[in-house]
């Protein structure tokens, strides 16, 4: 099985701040990631796919990038409806493995 | 728009079963490829299974294999997850999901295997 992590574990932004999150693959999966952001008691909502394409309706603050084992999720301005949790997805081979996520909270 | 719409979650005893079922509407649910996903109380996501369009082709999970069958019903726009030899640590809210990757997921339903 291919092994996601993700760095940080958690952090601490204010808004207006640049975040940068990441995933890593345990081996090369070209770029078949994706990034979700999940709110308490609510579902997750896919921000990116391809590892660099935006979702439709997502704002243009949010980024990927990375190919094969490194990954990255960009929040250009954070604003106050981003602090949530963000997972990243492989899908390049089975079983599909999410990242362990990463808890963006207020400084 | 797309709605999935979860149900048949509950709580049962350690070795009983459930079916969930997902009702989707506002997408041609024939073309797309669905899956479950589950999430642990306080824990992070788990892919669960997937099944093919037609149903022809399905995957799931070690952890559940053997034990959980995902099937389809297209004419009935739903999809559905039978759960047999339930365990404790299959307690999570399940999300259904359509395509592959998942895109769009449905808002889920807590399944609790307790004594």
């Amino acid at each position: 099985d291919i092994q996601m992590t993700q760095s940080p574990s958690s952090l601490s932004a204010s808004v207006g701040d640049r975040v940068t999150i990441t995933c890593r693959a345990s081996q090369g999966i070209r770029n078949d990631l994706g990034w979700y952001q999940q709110k308490p008691g609510k579902a997750p909502k896919r921000l990116i796919y391809a590892a660099s394409s935006l979702q439709s309706g997502v704002p243009s603050r949010f980024s990927g990038s990375g190919s094969g084992t490194e990954f990255t999720l960009t929040i250009s301005s954070l604003q106050p409806e981003d602090f949530a949790t963000y997972y990243c997805l492989q899908h390049n081979s089975y079983p599909l493995t999410f990242g362990p996520g990463t808890k963006v909270d207020i400084k | 728009q797309v709605q999935l719409v979860e149900s048949g979650g509950g709580l049962v005893k350690p070795g009983g079963s459930l079916r969930l079922s997902c009702a989707a509407s506002g997408f041609t649910f024939s073309d797309y490829y669905m899956s479950w996903i589950r999430q642990a109380p306080g824990k992070g996501l788990e892919w669960v299974s997937y099944i093919s369009s037609s149903g022809s082709t399905i995957y799931y999970a070690d952890s559940v294999k053997g034990r959980f069958t995902i099937s389809r019903d297209n004419a009935k726009n739903s999809l559905y997850l039978q759960m047999n030899s339930l365990r404790a640590e299959d307690t999570a809210v399940y999300y259904c999901a359509r395509d592959f990757p998942p895109d769009y997921w449905g808002q889920g339903t807590l399944v609790t295997v307790s004594s």
